[in-house]
């Protein structure tokens, strides 16, 4: 069975410090690749996703980047965090064919202190 | 502009009620997804649903796509605590093989 494993469940930086939240998938080969922000209680903002290695497709200008250096392993970064950046971060994965289901990671809350 | 509109977006109610949550566009999309999440976790897949006028049971859950597939909605029977959590719906449009997501619905269900 697949299985989605993000990390760190909750991570507090200070203002200017760097970021990397990682994901990675089991069971499944070429995934697609998510990664969301949500607002306390609210619905999800696509910021990056990725349909191949290296192939990475930002939907949101920000102060963040990803990257797929592996089949089934994304990850989110920031060289300089800002206090607008935190939030819970979801990572997901779909199997790519027509009206796929996500199936997601369970979160990671960034407090940037 | 959200392309899908969840309402109500806050719904607080007592054990054994019944409730409806609602998922309204103006555009076609292939299919509507709903989720559910719990607090601190990411959402989790509750059913698809691809044709025009699809009902769909999932025990005290039923979900309905709009014959038109613009439109879906969520129908809890006998609302139990456990029932709690935010619901999202998501559709794939035709054209873009993109989610698109509503904003929410947060449920509480009172004992």
């Amino acid at each position: 069975s697949q299985t989605i494993h993000q990390w760190p469940a909750t991570l507090v930086q200070p203002v200017g410090s760097p970021l990397s939240l990682e994901c990675t998938v089991e069971g499944t080969s070429n995934p697609n690749l998510y990664w969301y922000r949500q607002a306390a209680g609210r619905g999800l903002q696509l910021l990056f996703y990725s349909i191949g290695i290296g192939q990475i497709s930002s939907e949101v200008p920000q102060n963040l980047s990803a990257s797929r250096p592996q089949d089934r392993q994304f990850i989110l970064s920031s060289k300089k965090l800002l206090l607008s950046d935190s939030g819970f971060y979801l990572c997901a994965w779909s199997g790519g064919q027509g009206n796929s289901p996500l199936h997601f990671g369970n979160g990671t809350r960034l407090t940037v202190t | 502009t959200q392309l899908l509109e969840q309402s109500p977006q806050f719904l607080s109610i007592q054990e054994g009620e019944n409730l409806t949550v609602y998922c309204n566009s103006s555009s076609v999309f292939s299919s509507l997804q709903w989720y559910r999440q719990e607090p601190g976790e990411g959402p989790v897949l509750l059913v698809t649903v691809v044709t025009g006028g699809e009902v769909k049971k999932l025990k005290r859950l039923t979900f309905q796509f709009g014959d038109a597939r613009k439109d879906s909605s969520l129908h809890i029977t006998a609302a139990q605590p456990g029932d709690t959590g935010l619901y999202l719906c998501a559709g794939y449009m035709d054209s873009n093989y993109q989610l698109i997501w509503g904003a929410g619905t947060k449920l509480i269900i009172k004992p």
